[in-house]
């Protein structure tokens, strides 16, 4: 399957701030974008997820934005936490097959 | 407490070995589905089921098996096993075959292949 490209491949971000990770895609045809979160040692987990038919998404300090035209999405993590340090990963479902097609991962690290 | 189950959670083994790695879950969930995940490449998937007794491939399954024999197991095989095979395996179950619904992952299975 076609692969989605996600940048950056890490970021280290000062507690507080805002982190940003975008994705691109190629396949027109696809409608749903979700964002899966793995902290050390644990299986991913879906933290927001987005369907063509909206543009942006909300969810407390998080909120995920999509561009069909530009085919790419973006996660905007507001106000960074400890916490929040992990792997997050884009995936976009391929409209050929159905399945999931996982970004490289983004490494997130808070700096206190 | 619901869940994805996988055993072991790490595992050494040699070139050429059988080895199996159970996965269950207790959601009742259709869908499941095996992932490897490798450094720079994501997480690509393996083989996945929709039901009971049906099973297909992924995007990697060369050099796996699997079996759905009941709605809440989905082993993982690796009949001789070889070092491309080293890898961290997520096992991940969901309610909805559509693709759109949340998959819940397991917490992993790191395997090394010497």
């Amino acid at each position: 399957g076609e692969n989605v490209e996600q940048h950056p491949s890490t970021l280290s971000v000062q507690e507080g701030d805002s982190a940003v990770i975008k994705c691109t895609y190629s396949d027109s045809a696809s409608n749903y974008f979700p964002w899966y979160k793995q902290e050390l040692g644990k299986g991913p987990q879906l933290i927001i997820d987005i369907r063509s038919n909206v543009g942006e998404k909300k969810d407390q300090r998080i909120a995920v934005t999509l561009n069909k035209t530009a085919k790419h999405f973006s996660l905007h993590i507001t106000e960074t936490q400890p916490e929040d340090s992990a792997v997050y990963f884009c995936a976009e479902l391929r409209s050929n097959d159905y399945k999931l097609s996982f970004g490289a991962g983004t490494t997130v690290t808070v700096r206190a | 407490e619901a869940q994805v189950t996988q055993n072991p959670r790490y595992l050494i083994t040699v070139t050429g070995k059988k080895l199996t790695v159970t996965c269950s879950q207790n959601m009742n969930h259709e869908y499941m589905s095996w992932y490897r995940q490798d450094p720079g490449l994501g997480l690509r998937q393996i083989y996945y089921s929709m039901n009971v007794e049906v099973t297909d491939k992924g995007d990697v399954p060369e050099g796996y098996k699997v079996s759905r024999k009941e709605k809440r197991n989905f082993p993982l095989i690796l009949e001789s096993p070889s070092p491309n095979q080293t890898s961290l395996y997520f096992c991940a179950s969901s309610f909805m075959t559509s693709g759109e619904a949340e998959q819940f992952f397991g917490p992993g299975t790191r395997l090394t292949v010497l």
